[in-house]
């Protein structure tokens, strides 16, 4: 079935930037997304990108998608403490699923 | 604002206990899931509905069942709870377009079965 991987830790230093990156293995994924959950909350859209694009920029936040290699990034600039949260990858197949698959989710710690 | 609401943030239950999540969208979505979150394992879905009345079984139904009497509302069943089902319970909803179809969820409810 479709697997989303990406690493479960990452660590900044504030003020540095922030690359959170992720892999999937459906070729069909028509959407790709990043959803932020803060501490003791549910999960947030951060943002998202059609498969027919390959970066999307959104004030701090910047998505970069290689379909060819099925990777998918996302940039986080001037990180600040307030970031510090787990960032989850998911996508969402062609065929008229609206069920995506989400990965195991990246915990960003950021130290000052 | 758009809002998916759940019952309980946190709650601790004893081992084969009935236990009953509640969840309310007010975006009058079709489409409403359970998801169970566990360190190191994501998010694993348990049920979801695309209709009142309508269920499908997710990766991890064994143990859980749902009810959706009302478009609006979507519950989560453990028929006796057991310790392997302490964890934080996500709800969320979506609707049944074309397009990104952004999930919406609840803050979670942390259960607890001792």
């Amino acid at each position: 079935g479709e697997d989303v991987e990406q690493s479960l830790f990452l660590s900044v230093r504030e003020g540095d930037s922030s690359v959170i990156n992720c892999t999937y293995t459906d070729s069909s994924s028509t959407y790709l997304y990043w959803y932020k959950q803060e501490p003791g909350a549910g999960l947030q859209l951060l943002t998202y990108i059609f498969s027919n694009m390959d970066m999307k920029q959104d004030q701090r936040l910047t998505v970069l998608l290689n379909k060819k290699d099925k990777h998918l990034s996302l940039r986080i600039a001037d990180t600040q403490t307030g970031d510090s949260a787990i960032y989850f990858c998911a996508d969402k197949a062609s065929g008229g699923s609206y069920i995506p698959t989400f990965g195991r989710g990246t915990s960003l710690i950021v130290h000052p | 604002d758009v809002k998916v609401t759940q019952s309980s943030r946190y709650l601790v239950k004893r081992t084969g206990e009935k236990v009953f999540l509640e969840c309310v969208q007010d975006m009058d979505h079709e489409n409403m899931f359970w998801y169970r979150q566990d360190p190191g394992l994501g998010l694993r879905l348990i049920y979801f509905s695309y209709d009142v009345k309508m269920k499908e079984k997710g990766d991890i139904p064994e143990g859980y069942s749902v009810s959706r009497e009302k478009k609006e509302r979507f519950s989560l069943i453990l028929e006796s709870a057991s310790t392997n089902q302490t964890s934080m319970y996500l709800c969320a909803s979506t609707q049944m377009t074309g397009g990104a179809n952004e999930q919406y969820f609840g803050p979670g409810t942390r259960l607890t079965v001792t």
